[in-house]
C-alpha cells in the first residue's frame, strides 16, 4: 500500500466548474497535509496547507481535511484554464519522520 | 536572492560526461533533499540531507553523488549517466529533516538530458 494516493486523472472539468481532486493516506498518525500544484515542466509550488479536521479556505481553493477517514481532498471554485496542472498530495507521517508525495493528478480546465 | 534556486536549468550531457548540478537556499533550513521526476512518474527521493550531514540515501546508484558542504548549499554529481537518468531533478529544502510545518520548498529544477 503506497503512503499517499491519488488518483492520476486526468481530471477535466469545464471552465467556471468546481474541481475536486482526492488524495488518501495510510499512516493515521499523519499531522501535516499539503497540495502543490506543479505545471508541466515546472516544479512543485505549495497552494494548501491543513493540519486540523475541516475545511480551510484560501481565495477559490478550500482544503478538507478528514482524519477518522484518512482523506484530504481540495476543491478548487470558479475553475480557469490557468488551473489546468498536475496537483500532488503531500503528508507529514507520525512524529514527522517521513514527508510523502502522491503521484498526482492531472487536471485539465476546459474553456 | 531568496527561496531555492537551482542551477544550471538546462543540461544535455553524454553518457561519459562528468557534471554538477548546484542547489543553493537562503531561507535559513537546516534539511535540503534531492528528488528525480521522470515524464508522467512521481517524484522520488534521492537524498537527504541535515546540516551537510547524509540522513537518507534511497537506493541511488553511485554514479549520483551528493554533496553537501554546508547548510545552504547542496551538489549532485554526475558521471557515466544512462540514457534513462533523463529527467527533471528538484531540489528542496525544509526547516528541519522530514519536518515541514510551511511544507517543503522547491527549486526550478534542472532538466537533464543524457544522450
Amino acid at each position: 500500500q503506497k503512503e499517499v494516493e491519488q488518483n492520476s486523472g486526468p481530471l477535466s472539468v469545464p471552465e467556471g466548474a468546481i474541481a475536486s481532486l482526492n488524495c488518501t493516506y495510510s499512516d493515521r498518525g499523519s499531522q501535516s497535509f499539503f497540495w502543490y500544484r506543479q505545471y508541466s515542466g515546472k516544479s512543485p509550488e505549495l497552494i494548501m496547507s491543513i493540519y486540523s479536521n475541516g475545511d480551510k479556505e484560501d481565495g477559490r481553493f478550500t482544503a478538507q481535511l478528514n482524519k477518522a477517514s484518512q482523506y484530504v481532498s481540495l476543491l478548487i471554485r470558479d475553475s480557469q484554464p490557468s488551473d489546468s496542472a498536475t496537483y500532488l498530495c503531500a503528508v507529514n507521517a507520525n512524529n514527522f519522520n517521513k514527508f510523502y508525495f502522491g503521484s498526482g493528478t492531472k487536471l485539465n480546465v476546459k474553456p | 536572492e531568496t527561496g531555492v534556486t537551482q542551477t544550471p536549468r538546462h543540461l544535455v550531457m553524454g553518457m561519459t560526461n562528468k557534471k554538477s548540478l548546484k542547489c543553493e537556499q537562503h531561507l535559513g533550513h537546516n534539511a535540503m533533499y534531492w528528488y528525480k521526476q521522470s515524464a508522467k512518474k512521481p517524484l522520488e527521493l534521492m537524498f537527504v540531507y541535515s546540516l551537510e550531514e547524509r540522513v537518507e540515501n534511497n537506493s541511488v546508484p553511485s554514479r549520483f553523488s551528493p554533496e553537501c558542504p554546508n547548510s545552504s548549499h547542496l551538489f549532485l554529481h554526475l558521471h557515466t549517466l544512462q540514457p534513462e537518468d533523463s529527467a527533471l531533478y528538484l531540489c528542496a529544502s525544509s526547516l528541519e529533516p522530514w519536518q515541514a510545518i510551511d511544507g517543503y520548498t522547491f527549486g526550478s529544477g534542472t532538466r537533464l538530458t543524457v544522450v
